[in-house]
């Protein structure tokens, strides 16, 4: 149980196009999903925390504007990336929190590798 | 101040040897939670294990273990027999409170290399 999805799982776009990334739980209910961020041989790094009908709240230093956080429904939250650049290339994972019982789990989707040309 | 370190950055190991991955955290909370994951070259963060932080009993499943000690604020995880597919990168992190709703605070990560 627990799983959570990502699509697309690679994205290669141009220079200054937006890509928009979904995140769904597909068997349970999760009142709030975290975007992540990973660079080569890092750390995951919280980009925003999401919770369904309201609006996400951005980490400091994360720009609001070019990283679109929509949390729509209890199984679907978006990131998009608008007007993506080279420096936006990463790879971006999202995590889902279980509504009721072992809510303090975060479990993961299988990420996103962008890379922006 | 780093709240969950990991300090081994890679370690190698041969094939069916144990190794002990450390993680020391740190909190003042009295109620707080401790994740271990894995995620392998494919990039997928897999769950291992969760303990909270009144839950002290160290957990054996099949080859993996976990020593949790307030004590020292450590909560280290050892492999047994070590596998070529353990071969990953494992991630330490700490959720604070008793309403988890809370963001994880992940180590930096430790490199595990198996060789065969």
């Amino acid at each position: 149980g627990a799983v959570v999805s990502q699509h697309p799982s690679w994205v290669i776009c141009k220079s200054g196009t937006s890509v928009k990334i979904e995140c769904r739980s597909l068997d349970f209910q999760a009142t709030t999903m975290f975007w992540y961020r990973q660079f080569p041989k890092q750390s995951l790094m919280l980009m925003a925390t999401s919770n369904e009908g309201s609006k996400a709240t951005y980490e400091q230093g994360v720009e609001k504007d070019k990283f679109l956080i929509n949390h729509a429904s209890l199984t679907l939250s978006t990131l998009t990336v608008t007007s993506a650049h080279p420096e936006d290339s990463s790879f971006y994972i999202c995590s889902a929190r279980l509504r009721g019982v072992r809510r303090e789990t975060q479990y993961f989707g299988p990420g996103t590798r962008l890379l922006v040309l | 101040a780093q709240k969950v370190t990991q300090a081994q950055t890679e370690i190698s190991v041969v094939e069916k040897e144990d190794v002990t991955l450390d993680c020391v955290y740190e909190t003042r909370d009295t109620t707080y939670y401790l994740f271990w994951y894995k995620q392998p070259p494919s990039g997928e963060l897999v769950f291992l294990i969760r303990r909270n932080s009144f839950d002290e009993q160290n957990e054996i499943s099949g080859r993996y273990s976990w020593n949790f000690q307030k004590s020292t604020s450590s909560f280290n995880f050892t492999i047994t027999a070590s596998q070529v597919v353990d071969s990953a990168v494992y991630f330490c992190a700490l959720s604070e409170g008793r309403d988890t709703g809370n963001q994880f605070y992940f180590g930096t990560g430790t490199s595990l290399t198996v060789i065969p």
